[in-house]
C-alpha cells in the first residue's frame, strides 16, 4: 500500500529564514513518482516538482530545491530565504507507475506561516 | 493556456440533496480525476476519467458518480448528501495518455460544499 508521511503539521518561520519540509513515503513499487503542490489560501493547489524513483538527482529551482533519498524513502523541500507569499500549505505525493491512469495519495500537508 | 475551471465555486445543500460539479479541463487534456479534499480526511482520490471512461476509483460509497463529455469536461454528482460530504472538491486534469508514467496534474480551484 502507498503512504505519504508530513509529520510536521505547521511550521513557523520568520521572513528570509530557510525551512526545510519533510516528506516520507512507503510504497511496494520500484517505479514511483512523487510530487510537491502548494495550497494558498484561494484554495487551488499549485504544481512544483515531478520525480520520478530512477531520477535521485537533487533539483533546484530559484529559492527551492528538492532533496530526494530513495535508502531513507524521503523527498524533502526546501525554500531558501522565505517569504511571506510562501505562506501556504504544502503537500507531498505519490503516483506509482499503473499501466494507465493518474491517482495521487497526498500527505496530510504543512502549514506553512513566514512572517514578517 | 486557461487553467482548470469549476463550476459552482460554493454551494449549500442540505441532508438528502443531490449535487453536481462541473470541471472543464486545460485544452488538450483528455483526463480527470476529482480528489475531496476535508480537515479530518485530506485529499482523497475520488475517480478518474479518461475518454469518457472510468479509468481508476477510490474508495467511496456508490452515491458518489462522475462522468466525463466527449470534449474531456466532467461532471460530478453526489445523491443523498450527508453532513460528512462538506468539503472542497478538487478536479484535475492530465493529458492522460502516456502508459505507465502517471502525468502530472493541474488543479482547479475547487468546490466548496456545505451540506446542513
Amino acid at each position: 500500500a502507498q503512504k505519504v508521511t508530513q509529520a510536521q503539521t505547521e511550521i513557523s518561520v520568520v521572513e528570509k529564514e530557510d525551512v526545510t519540509l519533510d516528506c516520507v513515503y512507503e510504497t511496494r513499487d520500484t517505479t514511483y513518482y512523487l510530487f510537491w503542490y502548494k495550497q494558498p489560501p484561494s484554495g487551488e493547489l499549485v504544481f512544483l516538482i515531478r520525480r520520478n524513483s530512477f531520477d535521485e538527482q537533487n533539483e533546484i529551482s530559484g529559492r527551492y530545491s528538492w532533496n530526494f533519498q530513495k535508502s531513507t524513502c524521503s523527498f524533502n523541500f526546501t525554500i531558501t530565504a522565505s517569504q511571506v507569499v510562501d505562506s501556504a500549505v504544502y503537500f507531498c505525493a505519490l503516483s506509482e507507475a499503473q499501466e494507465y491512469g493518474n491517482k495521487l495519495v497526498f500527505g496530510a500537508g504543512t502549514i506553512l506561516r513566514v512572517k514578517s | 493556456k486557461a487553467g482548470v475551471t469549476q463550476t459552482p465555486r460554493y454551494l449549500i445543500k442540505t441532508r438528502g440533496q443531490q449535487v453536481t460539479l462541473s470541471c472543464s479541463p486545460i485544452s488538450g487534456h483528455r483526463s480527470v480525476s476529482w480528489y475531496q479534499q476535508t480537515p479530518g480526511q485530506g485529499l482523497q482520490f475520488l475517480f478518474e476519467y479518461f475518454s469518457e471512461t472510468q479509468r481508476n476509483k477510490g474508495n467511496f460509497p456508490g452515491r458518489f458518480s462522475g462522468r466525463q463529455f466527449s470534449n474531456s469536461r466532467s461532471e460530478m454528482n453526489v445523491s443523498t448528501l450527508e453532513l460528512g460530504d462538506s468539503a472542497l472538491y478538487l478536479c484535475a486534469s492530465s493529458r492522460g495518455e502516456a502508459s505507465g508514467s502517471p502525468d502530472t496534474q493541474y488543479f482547479g480551484p475547487g468546490t466548496r460544499l456545505t451540506v446542513l
